[in-house]
């Protein structure tokens, strides 16, 4: 399943199948992103980060996507499982910045 | 304990009382952060500490809202005189990043303090 996140902020997937997370960052100077996820009543958790100068980058089960051309950052989940039911957010950061200005976050529902 | 820690969990407030909200960050964290998240929304930043030092205020909505961390360890978010627009969750979280030190390292989050404004 695929969304993108500003027009649908919600994703069902079976359990088993790819999970594809879109986000649309605002800022073209933004260098260092991440990914976090964040459950019910929970902060949230990281997940994956990328610098702008990789365009892929992957983890345990995750790859994130950054296309600097477009200013967008995809998340994929591979073998998506019940436990990764949670919202998605990203979040950009510009070097030296402290700042992290976060996305509205897509919701995954994971239907076992 | 290994996280940050927050308190108190869950806070009801009647309107024009003032808060007060904690942060434990994780042991030897440099850097405290404190962001504001409304329902249905990503966290938006409120304010960043290095050490003791609170080096960007730029987040806080109004002079209501007041945050220190007077040892460089705990701090304090004082919300005062509170709206009903200051229902929110408040997420701190920490990181061992420094400002200018290049943008390396997570933010670890705490499970927040859900603030309701009666």
């Amino acid at each position: 399943g695929e969304s993108v996140g500003l027009h649908l902020p919600t994703l069902s997937v079976q359990e088993g199948d790819n999970s594809i997370i879109n986000c649309a960052y605002s800022n073209s100077a933004s260098d260092y992103f991440i990914w976090y996820k964040q459950e019910s009543g929970k902060g949230p958790q990281f997940i994956i980060d990328i610098r702008s100068n990789m365009d892929k980058r992957q983890g345990q089960r995750v790859t994130v996507l950054l296309n600097k051309t477009v200013k967008h950052l995809s998340l994929q989940i591979a073998a998506t499982q019940p436990g990764d039911s949670a919202v998605y957010f990203c979040a950009e950061n510009m070097w030296p910045g402290n700042q992290f200005y976060f996305g509205t976050g897509t919701s995954l529902t994971v239907i076992p | 304990g290994a996280g940050v820690s927050q308190s108190p969990r869950y806070k009801v407030a009647k309107r024009g009382q003032d808060v007060a909200l904690r942060c434990d960050p994780i042991s030897g964290h440099v850097s405290l952060f404190w962001y504001q998240q409304a329902l249905g929304q990503g966290p938006e930043f409120l304010t960043y500490f290095q050490n003791e030092a609170q080096l960007d205020k730029s987040g806080l909505p109004s002079d209501r809202f007041f945050a220190e961390r007077p040892e460089g360890s705990v701090s304090t978010l004082k919300i005062q005189r509170t709206q009903q627009e200051d229902s929110a969750v408040y997420l701190c979280a920490s990181s061992r990043r420094l400002a200018g030190g290049g943008n390396t390292g997570e933010l670890f989050f705490g499970e927040g303090s859900r603030l309701t404004v009666l």
